[in-house]
């Protein structure tokens, strides 16, 4: 089964940009990213999702080259509000299977 | 409108009981998901539905865990005989359609210690 490989942890001062990339190096060709911000205690909340070159929202853009074979999520000047673990899935279809691949996540620590 | 509900919030019980967790989707998503979340640690795909059918339950754990949906509707993850390694955040998504292109949208999960 593909996976998908994020870092760990990042830290940044508010008001900066944040770049967060997650390798997925089995993408599918019909397969989309998709990316979600979880806060303690809750569920993970829908960022932002693509298929490639560049998408935006009111909340963040996503960058996925040419192969596809990752995504970064961009955050543009952080608040401390934005402190949350962003995971990236990318689904994955096999023979017989469909099983959907979280990264671990990365924990995003927005420094005052 | 109402997003996706998990009851109970909070599930405390002895080692070796059973337990029913319960999800309510979004009104129409044909798809549900269930995931396991253990402290600290990323989410754990366990199984999903498209109506009332789950095609795959290869990823549930052990055959202790089994799940049902009826009606397109409601959806109950059963683990019995439980364990204290089960002990985990239980979080439930729907979604409008199985495709990659339908973003889940997920319920704050039932939190189950198994004591």
């Amino acid at each position: 089964l593909a996976k998908t490989t994020q870092p760990i942890s990042m830290d940044s001062y508010e008001g900066q940009e944040v770049n967060i990339t997650c390798s997925h190096n089995n993408i599918a060709t019909n397969d989309y990213i998709t990316w979600y911000q979880q806060f303690p205690s809750q569920g993970p909340r829908f960022i932002i999702q693509g298929y490639k070159t560049k998408v935006t929202n009111e909340v963040a853009s996503l960058f996925i080259p040419a192969d596809r074979k990752s995504s970064t999520l961009s955050l543009p000047r952080v608040s401390l509000s934005d402190t949350a673990v962003y995971y990236c899935l990318v689904d994955v279809s096999g023979a017989g299977s469909y099983q959907l691949t979280f990264g671990k996540g990365t924990k995003l620590s927005v420094i005052p | 409108g109402a997003g996706v509900s998990q009851s109970p919030s909070n599930k405390v019980t002895e080692k070796g009981k059973d337990v029913e967790l319960r999800c309510d989707p979004i009104s129409g998503h044909t798809a549900l998901y269930w995931y396991r979340q253990r402290l600290g640690q990323g989410l754990e795909f366990l199984i999903y539905f498209q109506g009332n059918s789950a095609p795959d339950k290869s990823g549930l754990p052990s055959d202790r865990f089994s799940a049902e949906r009826t009606g397109e509707s409601v959806s109950t993850l059963t683990i019995q005989r439980t364990q204290q390694e089960d002990s985990a955040v239980y979080l439930c998504a729907s979604s409008l359609a199985t495709a990659s292109n339908q973003p889940q949208h997920f319920g704050d999960g039932t939190r189950l210690s198994i004591l």
